[in-house]
């Protein structure tokens, strides 16, 4: 079945950096786009971006241009996701969440399924 | 703040029908998708593209876009429909995407 597995929970210091891994299995991992999403405590969801099926092309969220690296082996079908310069509101479950897309009547809409089981990162001195 | 906008929380009687609505300009150009999430788990998709239900999601769950809103509708409404619920779609700026803020869903 298509599942998403992603790395165990983090504590990092403020400052710090994190990578959180998501392994694919179950379907054509080149063939789809992954999106990274995080929810912070007691907050909604937040899209963090993209990384494209090749894995040549990203897009982020402004707010974290800069912080944020989206990366992807191929050979072994994980998605990667480092922020960096971590401090206390970047502590968060992070997501990763396969993207699909399709148009109907002339009208594009695009879904992730499956999720990751999420990773929880915790920043805390 | 999001670019899409739910009310932070709603509520509806055991059986009875709710709906759930997510406003946006964007939604004017592309269709939403509608995420579950009950706590302590990762979100899960229920609605996709106009009307999709994935497999295994009741058909008390449907979907409908009209002008610059997507809504959520759950007829017969169920005790373990209570969950938060979020729109997805582009964002405004057509080169990103972006959440709703999410919709507390209580069933009485």
């Amino acid at each position: 079945q298509v599942q998403l597995v992603q790395s165990g929970a983090e504590v990092k210091r403020p400052g710090a950096s994190v990578k959180v891994s998501c392994k694919a299995s179950g379907y054509t991992f080149t063939r789809y786009y992954m999106h990274w999403v995080r929810q912070a405590p007691g907050q909604g969801l937040e899209w963090m971006g993209l990384i494209n099926p090749s894995g040549n092309y990203t897009m982020y969220a402004q707010k974290l241009q800069g912080r944020v690296t989206m990366t992807r082996d191929t050979s072994t079908s994980t998605d990667y996701m480092e922020l960096s310069s971590l401090g206390s509101e970047d502590t968060a479950v992070y997501y990763c969440a396969r993207d699909n897309s399709n148009t109907v009547a002339g009208i594009m809409g695009w879904w992730l399924d499956p999720w990751g089981q999420g990773t929880l990162v915790t920043v805390a001195s | 703040s999001s670019e899409l906008t739910q009310d932070p929380a709603v509520s509806v009687a055991l059986g009875q029908t709710v709906r759930i609505t997510c406003q946006g300009d964007s939604l004017r150009s592309y269709y939403a998708s509608w995420y579950q999430q009950k706590p302590g788990q990762a979100p899960i998709l229920v609605i996709y593209v106009k009307n999709n239900r994935p497999s295994g999601i009741p058909d008390r769950f449907s979907g409908s876009n009209s002008g610059n809103t997507a809504s959520l509708t759950i007829i017969g409404a169920q005790a373990e429909d209570e969950a938060d619920y979020y729109c997805f779609s582009r964002d405004s700026s057509d080169t990103h995407w972006a959440f709703g803020g999410g919709t507390k869903l209580t069933v009485l």
